[in-house]
């Protein structure tokens, strides 16, 4: 089973300033890795797919990187409703597990 | 407009069994992979199981593997999970969820979940 690693746990920012997220996969899983948005009593939302494209109507503040092992999310200019909690998965070998995600926060 | 709605969940005691649904609209339903999302109280998401948009795949965590079996109609637009052997780890909110593709890959669409509570 790949176990993804997310960092950190929680960020604390304000409005306005940058978010990096990583995950790290315990082995590689080229592109195939995504990630979601959740907020508190919300179904997940999917962000970006393949690691790097954009999901239907999100925002061009997002952005993924990252290939193999080591994968970035960035927000680029933090907006007050991208407080949330957010998740990355693969789906490069069954099973398509999440990492643990990381809590976006506001300082 | 692509809309998932999750039903059956409920009460049930441990070692019993427990069957959702997930009535799909809006897309093409043979065309893509379903898959099976669940989060316990307070905690993250679990990836539980995916299937083919043909039925002729299926895929399982290692923490159902032979007591959860995931299956769809594609005559009736509808994925199912079939839960037997419940133990109290597997509460939590059950999301259907269509993956990009009609192999497994991303979700784009959720559903808003279904709760399963096990406990005597």
């Amino acid at each position: 089973e790949i176990v993804l690693t997310q960092s950190p746990g929680t960020l604390s920012l304000s409005p306005g300033e940058r978010a990096t997220l990583s995950c790290r996969a315990s082995q590689s899983i080229s592109s195939h890795l995504a990630w979601y948005q959740q907020k508190p009593g919300q179904a997940p939302r999917l962000l970006i797919f393949g690691a790097t494209s954009r999901a239907t109507d999100i925002p061009d503040r997002f952005s993924g990187s990252g290939s193999g092992t080591d994968f970035t999310l960035t927000i680029r200019r933090l907006e007050p409703e991208d407080f949330a909690v957010f998740y990355c998965q693969q789906y490069g070998s069954s099973p398509f597990t999440f990492g643990g995600g990381t809590k976006v926060e506001i300082k | 407009e692509v809309q998932l709605l999750e039903s059956g969940g409920d009460l049930v005691q441990p070692g019993g069994s427990l069957r959702l649904s997930c009535a799909a609209s809006g897309f093409t339903f043979s065309s893509y992979a379903m898959s099976w999302v669940r989060q316990a109280p307070g905690k993250g998401l679990e990836w539980v199981s995916a299937i083919s948009g043909s039925g002729g795949s299926t895929y399982y965590a290692d923490s159902v593997k032979g007591r959860f079996t995931i299956s769809r109609d594609n005559s009736k637009n509808t994925l199912y999970l079939q839960m037997n052997s419940l133990r109290g780890e597997d509460t939590a909110v059950y999301y259907c969820a269509k993956d990009q593709r009609v192999g497994a890959s991303s979700h784009d669409y959720w559903g808003q979940g279904t709760l399963v509570t096990v406990s005597s």
